[in-house]
């Protein structure tokens, strides 16, 4: 089974368009996150969640909206997307914050 | 600023061939980890490293962490073309902040 899946593993959108992105872990881990892989393959924490509750917010979008209905989910949710957006978006999950993280295979979003 | 550099960007070598890896923090870490990532694919996990000093091995692959656990190295001893792909070391620097290198890119010549 795999361990952290996110869904869906390509995405081709318009500018404009709202679109989400989720993210299961099946881990029984407290803590999820998620993280932007740009073009040159830097990654950058954007959200952290630990119990449902958001902890980490790095300086994103307003667009950018994540939420977590339970402790083995957190969904990424981006309104009015920009092509600046484009980029690999990898969910992670630890079994507290601060422990190793273990990541999702990733979600290539395209923007048009 | 970047919180981690790694050196190099990029490596190519020839099969059976030793390569090491930096990574470097000017703040001192609590904790060091090392991810690969095959081209296309998701992070794995390797090693974590917390105390100053700390060697771990797995397989042909030893990490290791400095005494003041600013600097971790990773090696790779008798390079195989199955170790290619980008290495990257993660840090936490502060409780529930977590920060990765730019990565380096290992493609292993047969």
């Amino acid at each position: 089974d795999t361990a952290v899946s996110q869904t869906p593993k390509y995405l081709v959108t318009q500018m404009g368009n709202d679109k989400s992105i989720k993210c299961e872990q099946n881990l029984g881990h407290d803590t999820m996150y998620w993280y932007k892989q740009d073009s040159k393959k830097f990654l950058k924490i954007m959200f952290s969640y630990n119990n449902k509750e958001l902890i980490i917010n790095e300086t994103v979008p307003n667009r950018f909206s994540p939420k977590s209905p339970d402790k083995a989910h957190l969904n990424l949710h981006i309104n009015s997307l920009e092509l600046g957006d484009s980029a690999v978006y990898f969910c992670a999950s630890s079994q507290v914050a601060g422990s190793e993280q273990y990541f999702g295979p990733g979600t290539r979003l395209t923007v048009t | 600023s970047q919180e981690l550099e790694q050196s190099p960007q990029s490596l190519i070598v020839q099969e059976g061939k030793n390569l090491t890896i930096n990574c470097t923090s000017s703040k001192t870490l609590y904790g060091l980890y090392w991810y690969k990532q095959k081209y296309g694919e998701g992070l794995i996990f390797l090693m974590m490293l917390q105390k100053g000093g700390e060697e771990k091995s797995h397989e042909k692959i030893t990490a290791k962490l400095d005494e003041k656990k600013q600097q971790s190295s990773l090696h790779i001893t008798a390079s195989q073309p199955s170790h290619a792909g980008i290495y990257l070391c993660g840090a936490d620097s502060n409780f529930n902040k977590f920060y990765f290198g730019s990565g380096t890119k290992l493609n292993v010549k047969p």
